[in-house]
Protein backbone atom coordinates (compact mmCIF):
# COMPACT_ATOMS: atom_id res chain seq x y z
CA UNK A 1 0.00 0.00 0.00
CA UNK A 2 1.23 3.84 -0.87
CA UNK A 3 1.57 5.40 2.77
CA UNK A 4 0.73 9.08 2.49
CA UNK A 5 3.10 11.44 5.14
CA UNK A 6 1.43 14.56 5.72
CA UNK A 7 3.36 17.59 7.64
CA UNK A 8 2.67 18.97 10.07
CA UNK A 9 -0.07 17.63 11.83
CA UNK A 10 -1.26 20.24 13.16
CA UNK A 11 -0.37 24.20 12.54
CA UNK A 12 -1.52 27.39 14.07
CA UNK A 13 -1.84 30.01 12.18
CA UNK A 14 -3.46 33.71 12.23
CA UNK A 15 -5.91 35.24 10.08
CA UNK A 16 -4.52 36.46 7.02
CA UNK A 17 -1.64 34.17 7.08
CA UNK A 18 -0.47 32.12 4.24
CA UNK A 19 0.29 28.41 5.25
CA UNK A 20 1.93 24.90 3.17
CA UNK A 21 0.98 21.96 3.91
CA UNK A 22 3.06 18.61 2.59
CA UNK A 23 1.85 15.71 1.48
CA UNK A 24 4.44 12.65 0.62
CA UNK A 25 4.05 9.47 -0.95
CA UNK A 26 6.13 6.21 -0.02
CA UNK A 27 6.32 5.65 -3.65
CA UNK A 28 5.74 7.83 -6.92
CA UNK A 29 1.77 8.16 -7.89
CA UNK A 30 2.51 10.77 -10.83
CA UNK A 31 -0.16 13.55 -10.26
CA UNK A 32 -3.14 11.37 -9.02
CA UNK A 33 -3.28 13.37 -5.67
CA UNK A 34 -6.47 15.28 -4.27
CA UNK A 35 -6.43 17.86 -1.24
CA UNK A 36 -9.69 17.75 1.08
CA UNK A 37 -11.09 20.03 3.57
CA UNK A 38 -12.99 18.64 6.84
CA UNK A 39 -14.92 20.49 9.41
CA UNK A 40 -16.08 19.18 13.00
CA UNK A 41 -19.22 17.77 11.91
CA UNK A 42 -19.43 18.22 8.06
CA UNK A 43 -19.01 15.96 5.22
CA UNK A 44 -15.11 16.43 3.59
CA UNK A 45 -15.41 18.74 0.86
CA UNK A 46 -13.07 17.86 -2.35
CA UNK A 47 -10.00 21.27 -3.02
CA UNK A 48 -8.01 20.00 -5.52
CA UNK A 49 -7.40 17.22 -7.87
CA UNK A 50 -4.84 16.18 -9.72
CA UNK A 51 -2.69 17.50 -8.01
CA UNK A 52 -3.17 21.06 -9.05
CA UNK A 53 -6.29 21.79 -9.79
CA UNK A 54 -8.79 23.80 -8.31
CA UNK A 55 -12.76 21.86 -7.78
CA UNK A 56 -14.81 23.93 -9.73
CA UNK A 57 -16.04 26.77 -6.77
CA UNK A 58 -13.54 26.37 -4.77
CA UNK A 59 -11.53 29.85 -3.94
CA UNK A 60 -8.53 30.22 -5.57
CA UNK A 61 -6.64 31.05 -2.32
CA UNK A 62 -5.99 27.44 -2.59
CA UNK A 63 -3.40 26.00 -4.79
CA UNK A 64 -1.76 22.78 -4.95
CA UNK A 65 1.30 21.82 -6.33
CA UNK A 66 3.94 18.65 -6.54
CA UNK A 67 3.78 15.28 -8.77
CA UNK A 68 5.54 11.91 -8.18
CA UNK A 69 6.16 11.95 -4.50
CA UNK A 70 5.96 15.18 -3.05
CA UNK A 71 2.80 17.47 -2.95
CA UNK A 72 2.08 20.98 -1.15
CA UNK A 73 -0.94 22.91 -0.55
CA UNK A 74 -1.19 26.15 -0.18
CA UNK A 75 -3.87 28.11 1.36
CA UNK A 76 -3.17 32.19 0.84
CA UNK A 77 -4.79 34.78 3.34
CA UNK A 78 -6.17 32.68 5.83
CA UNK A 79 -10.17 33.55 6.52
CA UNK A 80 -11.87 31.90 9.91
CA UNK A 81 -13.60 29.09 7.84
CA UNK A 82 -10.64 27.72 6.56
CA UNK A 83 -9.53 26.28 9.92
CA UNK A 84 -10.45 22.90 9.61
CA UNK A 85 -8.27 19.34 8.64
CA UNK A 86 -6.71 19.08 5.69
CA UNK A 87 -6.36 15.59 4.20
CA UNK A 88 -4.25 14.66 0.63
CA UNK A 89 -5.39 11.56 -0.72
CA UNK A 90 -3.62 9.51 -3.59
CA UNK A 91 -5.98 7.42 -6.18
CA UNK A 92 -3.30 6.24 -8.18
CA UNK A 93 -3.45 2.70 -6.68
CA UNK A 94 -5.50 0.37 -4.59
CA UNK A 95 -6.19 0.76 -1.97
CA UNK A 96 -6.84 4.71 -1.97
CA UNK A 97 -4.98 5.71 0.79
CA UNK A 98 -5.10 9.42 2.68
CA UNK A 99 -2.66 11.33 4.61
CA UNK A 100 -3.28 11.73 8.90
CA UNK A 101 -4.36 15.19 8.03
CA UNK A 102 -3.10 18.50 9.19
CA UNK A 103 -5.28 20.35 11.52
CA UNK A 104 -4.97 24.32 10.83
CA UNK A 105 -6.07 26.24 14.13
CA UNK A 106 -6.42 29.82 15.23
CA UNK A 107 -3.59 31.26 16.44
CA UNK B 1 -26.71 19.92 -7.84
CA UNK B 2 -25.29 16.38 -6.47
CA UNK B 3 -27.03 15.22 -3.69
CA UNK B 4 -25.59 11.93 -1.50
CA UNK B 5 -28.18 10.68 1.25
CA UNK B 6 -26.39 7.55 3.48
CA UNK B 7 -29.16 5.93 5.89
CA UNK B 8 -28.70 2.59 7.33
CA UNK B 9 -26.24 3.32 10.00
CA UNK B 10 -26.72 2.29 13.67
CA UNK B 11 -26.28 0.88 16.78
CA UNK B 12 -25.18 -2.89 16.20
CA UNK B 13 -23.44 -5.60 18.44
CA UNK B 14 -19.90 -7.18 17.08
CA UNK B 15 -20.37 -10.11 15.01
CA UNK B 16 -23.57 -8.16 13.66
CA UNK B 17 -24.77 -6.84 10.34
CA UNK B 18 -25.74 -3.86 8.82
CA UNK B 19 -26.72 -2.46 5.15
CA UNK B 20 -25.84 1.15 4.43
CA UNK B 21 -27.91 2.81 1.57
CA UNK B 22 -26.46 5.59 -0.45
CA UNK B 23 -29.90 7.94 -2.67
CA UNK B 24 -27.83 9.30 -5.62
CA UNK B 25 -29.56 12.52 -7.19
CA UNK B 26 -28.32 15.51 -9.66
CA UNK B 27 -25.76 13.28 -11.61
CA UNK B 28 -25.89 10.67 -13.86
CA UNK B 29 -25.44 8.03 -11.43
CA UNK B 30 -24.71 4.86 -14.01
CA UNK B 31 -21.84 6.99 -15.56
CA UNK B 32 -19.72 7.79 -11.81
CA UNK B 33 -17.69 5.71 -10.17
CA UNK B 34 -18.58 5.33 -6.26
CA UNK B 35 -16.84 5.38 -3.30
CA UNK B 36 -17.27 4.09 0.46
CA UNK B 37 -14.90 5.77 3.09
CA UNK B 38 -15.60 6.43 6.57
CA UNK B 39 -14.10 8.29 10.13
CA UNK B 40 -13.85 6.15 12.82
CA UNK B 41 -13.77 8.50 16.29
CA UNK B 42 -10.37 10.18 16.81
CA UNK B 43 -9.13 9.38 13.48
CA UNK B 44 -8.57 10.23 10.20
CA UNK B 45 -10.38 9.23 6.66
CA UNK B 46 -10.10 5.78 5.59
CA UNK B 47 -11.36 4.65 1.94
CA UNK B 48 -13.01 1.70 2.22
CA UNK B 49 -14.21 0.33 -1.37
CA UNK B 50 -15.38 1.64 -4.59
CA UNK B 51 -17.49 0.13 -7.54
CA UNK B 52 -17.12 0.91 -11.25
CA UNK B 53 -20.62 2.16 -13.15
CA UNK B 54 -21.56 -1.01 -14.26
CA UNK B 55 -20.93 -2.90 -11.00
CA UNK B 56 -18.10 -5.29 -12.77
CA UNK B 57 -15.39 -4.50 -10.85
CA UNK B 58 -15.09 -3.55 -6.93
CA UNK B 59 -12.13 -3.24 -5.19
CA UNK B 60 -12.22 -3.39 -1.03
CA UNK B 61 -9.21 -2.03 1.86
CA UNK B 62 -7.56 -5.58 3.32
CA UNK B 63 -9.55 -4.57 6.37
CA UNK B 64 -12.83 -4.88 4.89
CA UNK B 65 -12.34 -7.83 2.36
CA UNK B 66 -14.85 -11.04 2.76
CA UNK B 67 -16.70 -9.17 5.34
CA UNK B 68 -17.98 -5.77 3.49
CA UNK B 69 -19.83 -5.91 -0.08
CA UNK B 70 -20.48 -2.59 -2.03
CA UNK B 71 -22.69 -3.05 -4.86
CA UNK B 72 -25.47 -0.38 -7.21
CA UNK B 73 -28.84 -0.83 -8.57
CA UNK B 74 -28.36 2.14 -11.41
CA UNK B 75 -32.00 2.03 -11.67
CA UNK B 76 -32.72 3.19 -8.50
CA UNK B 77 -29.63 5.83 -8.64
CA UNK B 78 -28.43 3.83 -5.49
CA UNK B 79 -25.27 2.55 -3.80
CA UNK B 80 -24.83 0.02 -0.82
CA UNK B 81 -22.44 -1.29 1.91
CA UNK B 82 -23.56 -4.56 3.34
CA UNK B 83 -21.01 -4.91 6.05
CA UNK B 84 -21.02 -8.24 8.04
CA UNK B 85 -18.60 -9.83 10.61
CA UNK B 86 -18.97 -5.98 12.49
CA UNK B 87 -16.33 -5.26 14.78
CA UNK B 88 -15.32 -2.37 17.23
CA UNK B 89 -12.78 -1.22 14.96
CA UNK B 90 -15.28 -0.75 12.51
CA UNK B 91 -17.25 2.04 14.34
CA UNK B 92 -17.13 4.80 12.24
CA UNK B 93 -19.07 7.85 10.01
CA UNK B 94 -19.57 6.28 6.30
CA UNK B 95 -19.52 8.70 3.92
CA UNK B 96 -21.07 7.69 0.24
CA UNK B 97 -18.75 9.79 -2.44
CA UNK B 98 -18.62 9.87 -5.73
CA UNK B 99 -15.51 9.53 -7.17
CA UNK B 100 -14.17 11.29 -4.21
CA UNK B 101 -15.02 14.21 -5.13
CA UNK B 102 -18.59 14.78 -4.07
CA UNK B 103 -19.48 13.27 -0.61
CA UNK B 104 -22.50 12.74 1.32
CA UNK B 105 -23.05 14.06 5.05
CA UNK B 106 -22.27 10.19 6.25
CA UNK B 107 -24.31 7.82 8.33
CA UNK B 108 -22.99 6.53 11.85
CA UNK B 109 -22.05 2.73 12.64
CA UNK B 110 -21.61 2.25 15.89
CA UNK B 111 -20.56 -1.52 16.96
CA UNK B 112 -20.82 -2.31 20.94
CA UNK B 113 -22.39 -4.85 23.11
Amino acid sequence: DIQMTQSPSSLSASVGDRVTITCRASQGIGNYLSWLQQKPGKAPKALIYGASNLQSGVPSKFSGSGSGTDFTLTISGLQPEDFAIYYCLQYNSYPRTFGQGTKVEIK
Amino acid sequence: EVQLVESGGGLVQPGGSLRLSCAASGFTFSDSWMDWVRRAPGKGLEWVANIKPDGSEKSYVDSVKGRFTISRDNAKNSLYLQMTSLRAEDMAVYYCTRTLDDWGQGTLVTVSS
